[in-house]
């Protein structure tokens, strides 16, 4: 069992259309963190979230805590959106990632 | 500024031998967190240390030890190699706590 689920684990979208991971979690968390890796290894952070909604630029997560739930969204996609989108979670000193959902922005 | 560096890149190793990781955070964190990430997996926390100490340990068989200096850089063993040991180790740093995360490009270990 898994403390953190995503969904989709693969998405293939075209150019230009508005995209929704979906994070789900099972564990009380102080944070959430979406990241990005893409080919090759490298991660970068994209948000950092405890409460609400973040933006940065054509990105947005939110998150309800309630629910244990969170998303992102990419509005407007690019071909140099695909990546795999990791959400993870902290509890006090642990975290617990996802497995990922791999994205695939077609020109 | 210089992100966050791990050495080496790429490494290969033979079953039952002994690696260090080594990894140097961003100038001004002190806090360097460890993962592991086998392939087609999301990563596994293994350790995260703040000031020299360690404030967070994963799910890791006690072959994985780390340790952090006191220019705050860090390093990952492993002993007793296991051909499951094989996958993409990451490093992240962050000024404070284990929060806002900074990750390094990796170091891919392969065991044979």
């Amino acid at each position: 069992k898994n403390e953190v689920e995503q969904s989709p684990q693969n998405l293939t979208a075209q150019e230009g259309e508005f995209i929704t991971i979906n994070c789900s979690y099972s564990v009380g968390i102080s944070a959430l963190h979406w990241l990005q890796q893409h080919p090759g290894g490298g991660i970068v952070s994209l948000f950092m979230l405890s409460s609400g909604k973040k933006k940065h630029g054509r990105l947005i997560a939110t998150i309800n805590i309630q629910e244990k739930h969170s998303s992102l969204h990419i509005t407007a996609s690019h071909p140099r959106d695909s990546a795999v989108y990791i959400c993870a979670v902290r509890k006090v000193r642990q975290f617990y990632f996802g497995t990922g959902t791999s994205l695939t922005v077609i020109p | 500024d210089a992100g966050v560096t791990q050495s080496p890149t790429h490494l290969i190793k033979t079953r039952g031998q002994h690696v260090t990781l080594r990894c140097s955070p961003i100038s001004g964190h002190k806090s360097v967190s460890w993962y592991q990430q086998v392939l087609g997996q999301g990563p596994q926390f293994i350790f995260q240390y703040y000031e020299k100490e360690e404030r967070g340990r994963g799910n890791f068989p006690d072959r994985f030890s780390a340790r952090q200096f006191p220019n705050y850089s860090s390093e990952l063993n492993v002993n007793a190699l296991l051909l499951g040991d094989s996958a993409l180790y990451l490093c992240a740093s962050s000024p404070n706590g284990p929060d806002e995360q900074y990750f390094g490009p990796g170091t891919r270990l392969t065991v044979t």
